[in-house]
Order: C-alpha cells, then sequence, then structure tokens
C-alpha cells in the first residue's frame, strides 16, 4: 500500500526566501504526482502535475521535481511571498487503472513579512 | 461554471438526521470525485464517478452513505442517519476525460453533526 510523507508538517520562512517543500513515497511504480494548496477553510487548489516520465514541472515561482527510484518530490518555492503561506500537498496516482489519489498530509507554510 | 461549487458550504445537524452535499463540476468534466478531510487528517477518497457510472466506491465508509450522478453533471452525497464521527468536510472534485488528469476542487462542504 503506497505511504506518502511530508516532512516538515510546518514551515516558517522570512519573506523573500526560496525554499523546499518535500513529498516521500514508499512505492516507486507511481502514474503521476500533483502539487496543491490548500488555503484555510478552502478547497484544494492544484499547482503541478508530473507524469511518472516527467522529472520536473515548473510554473512561474514555483519547481516540481521528480525522482521516482528515490521516491522522492519535491516543489521548490522561489522568492516567497506571504500569499504564499497556504497548506501544500502531494498526492500520488498509483497506476492508470487506479483511481484514487493518496494523499500526504502536507506542510504548513508561513511566509512572514 | 468556472470552477466546482459545491453546497451548502456549511451544514450543522443532529446525530440521526439525513444530509444530502451537492456538487456541481467544471462543465465539460466526466471525471468527478468525493473526498473527506476530518480535522487534522489527510484527505480520504470516498467515490469517483466516470460519467454518470461509479466504477470505484471503495472508499465509502459504510452503508449510510451513497451517492449519485445525473446527467454526467451535479453529483449528490447523502450520509444517513449521521453519526457524530461525520463530522468533516467534503470536497468535491472534477477532472476533463479519464481520472489521469489534473484535478480541480470545490471548496467543500462542512458537515459538523451535534
Amino acid at each position: 500500500k503506497q505511504e506518502v510523507t511530508q516532512i516538515p508538517a510546518a514551515l516558517s520562512v522570512p519573506e523573500g526566501e526560496n525554499l523546499v517543500l518535500n513529498c516521500s513515497f514508499t512505492d516507486s511504480a507511481i502514474y503521476n504526482l500533483q502539487w496543491f494548496r490548500q488555503d484555510p477553510g478552502k478547497g484544494l487548489t492544484s499547482l503541478l502535475l508530473i507524469q511518472s516520465s516527467q522529472r520536473e514541472q515548473t510554473s512561474g515561482r514555483l519547481n516540481a521535481s521528480l525522482d521516482k527510484s528515490s521516491g522522492r518530490s519535491t516543489l521548490y518555492i522561489a522568492a516567497s511571498q506571504p500569499g504564499d503561506s497556504a497548506t501544500y500537498l502531494c498526492a500520488i496516482l498509483q497506476t492508470a487503472g487506479s483511481y484514487q489519489l493518496t494523499f500526504g498530509k502536507g506542510t504548513k507554510l508561513s511566509v512572514i513579512p | 461554471g468556472a470552477g466546482v461549487s459545491q453546497s451548502p458550504s456549511n451544514k450543522v445537524t443532529e446525530k440521526g438526521k439525513d444530509v444530502e452535499l451537492r456538487c456541481d463540476p467544471i462543465s465539460g468534466h466526466t471525471a468527478l470525485y468525493w473526498y473527506r478531510q476530518r480535522l487534522g487528517q489527510g484527505l480520504e477518497f470516498l467515490i469517483y464517478f466516470q460519467g454518470n457510472s461509479a466504477p470505484d466506491k471503495s472508499g465509502l465508509p459504510s452503508d449510510r452513505f451513497s451517492a449519485e450522478r445525473t446527467g454526467e453533471s451535479v453529483s449528490t452525497l447523502t450520509i444517513q442517519r449521521t453519526q457524530q464521527e461525520d463530522s468533516a468536510v467534503y470536497l468535491c472534485a472534477s477532472s476533463h476525460g479519464r481520472h489521469t488528469g489534473e484535478l480541480f476542487f470545490g471548496e467543500g462542504s462542512r458537515l459538523t453533526v451535534l
């Protein structure tokens, strides 16, 4: 059974700093991996989707990488802003035949002005 | 619509009552999902629809939970005889085409069972 871990559970950084959020998984035979952000009391917003054949995806100040062999993905946020404060979740789709995403519990990011 | 819409946004009910939660997916999205998020916990998969069919209902926690989808659009999640442990945020998501694509979530329905 796939297990997804996100460490640390919470992270606080000063504005302007570059930072990396980590996601590790136990079964490397994944189909794709998706990063989301969740603001308090809100739903999830998709940030980046990486297919298993890809090594990274970029959107603006965000860059997500995938290393299946080591069971890791990272989300890099450049020049962090207070508006980046949210909980960041990674989720894995195991195979094309499965329908369920397996979510990590998230990293709560606080960017201090 | 522009995004996934869920209603009600908040629902407080008494133990033993039935509740219905509604999800309007993004227009044209054939794949629809329900997830549950309990306080301090990760998201739990409940059910997946492709069109009006549900090929995966494995996440429904008990027979008190049911869901349907009509017109390849609106979905309703029904919880009968609610229990306090049903208190959670129920999130709906949709995706275009097959289930392997990017998911778009609604803001959720927060259910509190007293």
